[in-house]
């Protein structure tokens, strides 16, 4: 499974639009990329999945470029409520024929007043 | 529709006991997971459990064990406690073996 690098942290403030990108440079060709969001004492929370291009939904966008070597979350006009831990995960789910999510440390995103 | 449910929410208990968490999956899901996250770091996956049966494992020893019962509802044993097993363990269930996973609130374990 790819190894995914993100930062640890990241400050932003009401409003504003929040970029977080994943760095993946060993993506094999099976592999999707996937963020989760997880908050103090839950459980994660699927945000948004990918596999080229762009993708959006409700929440939020992913850009995953040409050769899939890095992915970047893109939150538009953040809240407080989302201050949250933020993983990005990259592997092929499920191989072995069962779904395992391979998590790595995260993004802590801090959102202030 | 109910989402995924896990009990008790902490648990206190001493190294060498040993200890059974229990997770509800969300209606119409046939498949569970469990994780363990440790303070500060990301879940690890533990194992998957669909139709009764073990499905996949992750690096985990023998002491960790489960079972899923007809209703897909989950336990997780884990024996001879060690102090490094304090985490907060996750149970997640899905549609199928590849569906996307919805996770439970988790269950707080601190072993001293």
């Amino acid at each position: 499974l790819a190894k995914t690098t993100q930062p640890i942290s990241m400050d932003s403030y009401e409003g504003q639009e929040v970029n977080i990108t994943c760095s993946h440079n060993n993506i094999a060709t099976n592999d999707y990329i996937t963020w989760y969001q997880q908050f103090p004492s839950q459980g994660p929370r699927f945000i948004i999945q990918g596999y080229k291009t762009k993708v959006t939904n409700e929440v939020a966008s992913l850009f995953i470029p040409a050769d899939r070597k890095s992915s970047t979350l893109s939150l538009p006009r953040v809240s407080l409520s989302d201050t949250a831990v933020y993983y990005c995960l990259v592997g092929d789910m499920f191989s072995g024929g069962y779904n395992k999510l391979i998590f790595g440390a995260g993004t802590r995103l801090a959102v202030h007043p | 529709e109910t989402g995924v449910t896990q009990s008790p929410t902490h648990l206190i208990k001493t190294r060498g006991q040993q200890v059974t968490l229990r997770c509800s999956s969300q209606s119409g899901h046939n498949t569970v997971s469990w994780y363990q996250q440790a303070l500060g770091q990301g879940p690890q996956f533990i194992f998957q459990y669909y139709r009764e049966e073990e499905n996949g494992r992750g690096n985990f020893p023998p002491r960790f064990s489960g079972l899923q019962f007809p209703n897909y509802s989950s336990e997780l044993n884990v024996n001879a406690l060690e102090l490094d097993d304090s985490a907060l363990y996750l149970c997640a269930s899905s549609p199928s073996t590849g569906g996307e996973q919805y996770f439970g609130p988790g269950t707080r374990l601190t072993v001293t």
